[in-house]
């Protein structure tokens, strides 16, 4: 089955910074892959996404990239601000698969 | 408003009760999963249902169960609570051709 690695597991920036999480992912054949921000206390919430035949989308301060020939899918946040502090998931979708595999997630904090 | 809700949101119980968490959407989704986690960390799955009367064992291994008689419930019941449940619980859903989650806003389980 699909197997999704992330990290790091904890990341500190100063506010305006920006702030880069990585994630791995095995089956070659996954083809959606979202990231889900949860800030604490509240439930998961989908913040962006990028399929398969993408290499790059971006949302404002939010961009997601897709590398297909490494396996592996970044979330950039640019000007960090105080909000932006919680748990994100990156997670993948396998080709055929009806279940999302989530990586562990990365505390993100940022200082003032 | 088209939503997923989970009742209780908070629940304390002692050892040995039987507890049902409820779970509920409508947005017509045809998947619905359970998801175990501890504050901030891994989203573990432990039991998910393509369709009605359609149920599955996640990848962690769990002394619940579930039943799924209606498109837009997914209960879930321990039998027996044991301090070891102790947890957050997170119902999510997604459509039949789509391959985003909405997750609830959870049940926080503490037993005593």
């Amino acid at each position: 089955g699909e197997n999704v690695e992330q990290h790091p597991s904890t990341l500190s920036v100063q506010e305006g910074d920006s702030a880069v999480i990585k994630c791995t992912y095995s089956d070659s054949a996954s083809n959606y892959f979202p990231w889900y921000k949860q800030e604490l206390g509240k439930r998961p919430q989908l913040i962006i996404d990028i399929r398969s035949n993408v290499g790059e989308k971006k949302d404002q301060r939010i961009a997601v990239t897709l590398n297909k020939t490494a396996k592996h899918f970044s979330l950039h946040i640019t000007e960090t601000q105080p909000e932006d502090s919680a748990v994100y998931f990156c997670a993948a979708l396998a080709g055929g698969g009806n279940k999302l595999t989530f990586g562990t997630g990365t505390q993100l904090k940022v200082e003032l | 408003e088209a939503d997923i809700y989970q009742t209780p949101r908070y629940l304390v119980i002692g050892t040995g009760k039987k507890i049902t968490l409820e779970c509920s959407q409508t947005m017509g989704h045809d998947k619905m999963y359970w998801y175990q986690q501890d504050p901030g960390m891994e989203l573990h799955l432990i039991h998910y249902s393509y369709g009605v009367n359609s149920t599955e064992k996640g990848d962690l291994s769990s002394e619940s169960t579930v039943s799924r008689i209606r498109t837009e419930h997914f209960p879930l019941t321990l039998e027996s609570a044991r301090p070891s449940h102790t947890s957050q619980y997170l119902c999510a859903s997604s459509a039949l051709r789509s391959e985003g989650y909405t997750f609830g806003s959870g049940t926080r389980l503490t037993v005593v």
